[in-house]
This record gives structure tokens, sequence and C-alpha cells, in this order.
């Protein structure tokens, strides 16, 4: 049982370029959600997925897009980088479709150059 | 006004003594509460909740709730230089499904 499964776990772009962060969850969450950590700014949540099938932008969506794939598997993209999104970002998962106890994958470092 | 509110600290803490943290929230219709621990450079891991007024005691934490004065605090028993870790404090909002973090206190536990 592995929990919250996240990849990379490191990755350095160029301004411009374009990547997908992969996230799964084997708990048989309905809900899933993309975070970012930023020295002095706690975590800020960037878009979430109540269900299968639906998606709703929270705190900082710009400059991001997600895919609810399934109900193990939730992926965000950033279609074209900037140094601003130099952050790390977690996945998380929770049971019910609210807040409740959410628990985290292991991050993914991101550097944009 | 943050919505949730932290002091970043730190807060040193001779290893045995009581660590108490302390978190405020602005959503009086606010429902549920979390503490997460975070080990630098890693991911936040979930040690408390609590849902009502009161305190809850797991082991050497315990999480106290007080929602007319809209805070909530977690105190760490018996603290060990393990235990040296940011504290996140977490609120599910009443308006949805989110939840809100504060900035985090960070704890070191000295020998």
């Amino acid at each position: 049982n592995a929990g919250v499964t996240q990849t990379p776990k490191f990755q350095v772009l160029k301004t411009g370029q374009s990547m997908t962060l992969q996230c799964a969850q084997d708990m048989n969450h309905n809900s899933m959600y993309w975070y970012r950590q930023d020295p002095g700014m706690g975590l800020r949540l960037i878009y979430y997925s109540a269900s299968e099938g639906t998606t709703d932008k929270g705190e900082v969506p710009n400059g991001y897009n997600v895919s609810r794939l399934n109900k193990r598997e939730f992926s965000l993209r950033l279609e074209s980088a900037a140094p601003s999104q130099t952050s790390v970002y977690f996945c998380a998962s929770s049971e019910t479709s609210g807040g409740r106890e959410q628990y985290f994958g292991p991050g993914t470092r991101l550097t944009v150059t | 006004q943050k919505e949730v509110e932290q002091n970043s600290g730190p807060l040193s803490v001779p290893e045995g003594a009581i660590a108490s943290l302390n978190c405020t929230y602005s959503d009086r219709g606010s429902q549920s509460f979390f503490w997460y621990r975070q080990y630098s450079g890693k991911s936040p891991e979930l040690i408390m909740f609590i849902y009502s007024n009161g305190d809850k005691e797991d082991g050497r934490f315990t999480a106290q709730l007080n929602k007319a004065s809209q805070y909530v605090s977690l105190l760490i028993r018996d603290s060990q230089p393990s235990d040296s870790a940011t504290y996140l404090c977490a609120v599910e909002r009443a308006a949805g499904n989110k939840l809100t973090f504060g900035g985090g206190t960070r704890v070191l536990v000295k020998p």
C-alpha cells in the first residue's frame, strides 16, 4: 500500500517549457488536490477534484491545468513554465469530498530557470 | 488578516518539556481542524484532527479547540528531539470543501 505517489521527484525546466506532474493514490479516495509550497507562503491550493470527473480551481490556478484521469490519478500540467512557478508541489487525497483528513505525497521539487 | 495564522517561530523547547503551539482562524463557520507535522524536505504528515470544542488526546499530542475564540492549539508533551519540525495548522472552511493552511510554526527541541 504505497499511499500517494508523485513523479518526478525533481525537475528543472527552462522558461516556456511544458511538463506534467503525475499523482496516483491507492487508498480508493474520492478527492484529490494539488498544492504548491513556497517559503513564507505556506501551502496554497492550486486545483482540486472532489470526485472522479470533476475539477475546480483553488487559490492559485493561473498557469496550471489539471486532469482527473480516473479515480486513482490526478495530473497537473504547466503549459508554459515561468520562474514564478519554481516551488515544491504536493499532491494529496482524502476519502470524503471535503477537506477532511488529507494525505500527502512526497512532493516534486520544480525549478524553472 | 490571514485566514489561518500561526507564529512562525522558531519555538525552542528543552527536551522533556511541553511545546505549546497556537493557531487562530478568521472564518467563524469553520468546522474541522487539523495539525500536520512537516520535517525539512519532506511532505506534511497528519498527526491530529479535531472537530468539536474541547480537548482531544492522542499519545503525547493534545489538540484543543475553542470555536468561540476561534483558536486551535497543539500541545506536545515530553518533547523529544525527533519532534523538531514545522507544524502546520489547517482549517476546513465552512463555505466549501477545501483546507486552508497556516504558514506553520517551526519547533526546535534541544537535548
